[in-house]
């Protein structure tokens, strides 16, 4: 069974920094293309970024409201997925989600985490 | 960037049938996915590739995609039913991932 937890976040203030972590099971993860997602509160989903796996070149893509300021890891070794995003603003407050398609599935994001609810407030 | 257009609400009777349309420029030409989120849960596919349905989906659910409108249909609406629902493609000429902007389907 595919499981995808994600573990950190919490209160940030402006201009600070958050690291979350999304621990995965249940599937070959170096293999698999890994996204976060988020949702602002009473909002609807958004995709901040991609790494894609190492056989694929291992990159990383960004959507516009965070490039520059995100940075999308992976540990296949220990099956695990990062989100570093700096220079927090009130409006990165969201409920942020791992998600993958799993492997050999490139566009959809078939499974998802429980999610964590990150606020970026003073 | 590309944009999918969603109405923000639908509201349907038990028994009947609920479409919700997706618009984009073009759409015809990619593949669209649908998710359905029920309030405080992770959202969860319930049709990919225009009109395939995951395992454990109900046939009930149903897609399908034209010139300029994909639509999710859910025949013989339930009260489970209600629900966020968002459609998402990804945009090959940005490599980027984009959502519509969620439909919320009430059951009367």
């Amino acid at each position: 069974e595919v499981q995808l937890v994600e573990s950190g976040g919490g209160l940030v203030k402006p201009g600070g920094s958050l690291r979350l972590s999304c621990a995965a099971s249940g599937f070959t993860f170096s293999s698999a293309w890994m996204s976060w997602v988020r949702q602002a509160p009473g909002r609807g989903l958004e995709w901040v970024g991609r790494i894609k796996s190492r056989t694929d070149g291992g990159t990383t893509d960004y959507a516009a409201p965070v490039t520059g300021r995100c940075t999308i890891s992976r540990d296949d070794s220990r099956k695990m997925l990062f989100l570093q995003l700096n220079s927090l603003k009130t409006e990165d407050t969201a409920v942020y989600y791992c998600s993958t398609g799993g492997v050999g599935r490139y566009l959809t994001f078939d499974y998802w985490g429980p999610g964590l609810l990150v606020t970026v407030s003073s | 960037s590309y944009v999918l257009t969603q109405p923000p609400s639908v509201s349907v009777a038990p028994g009947q049938t609920a479409r919700i349309p997706c618009g984009g420029n073009n759409i015809g030409s990619k593949t669209v996915h649908w998710y359905q989120q029920r309030p405080g849960q992770a959202p969860v596919l319930v049709v990919y590739d225009d009109g395939v349905r995951p395992s454990g989906i109900p046939e009930r659910f149903s897609g399908s995609n034209s010139e300029h409108t994909a639509t999710l249909t859910i025949s013989r609406v339930e009260a489970g039913d209600e629900a966020d629902y968002y459609c998402q493609v990804w945009d090959s000429s940005s490599d980027h991932y984009v959502f519509g902007i969620g439909t919320k389907v009430t059951v009367l």
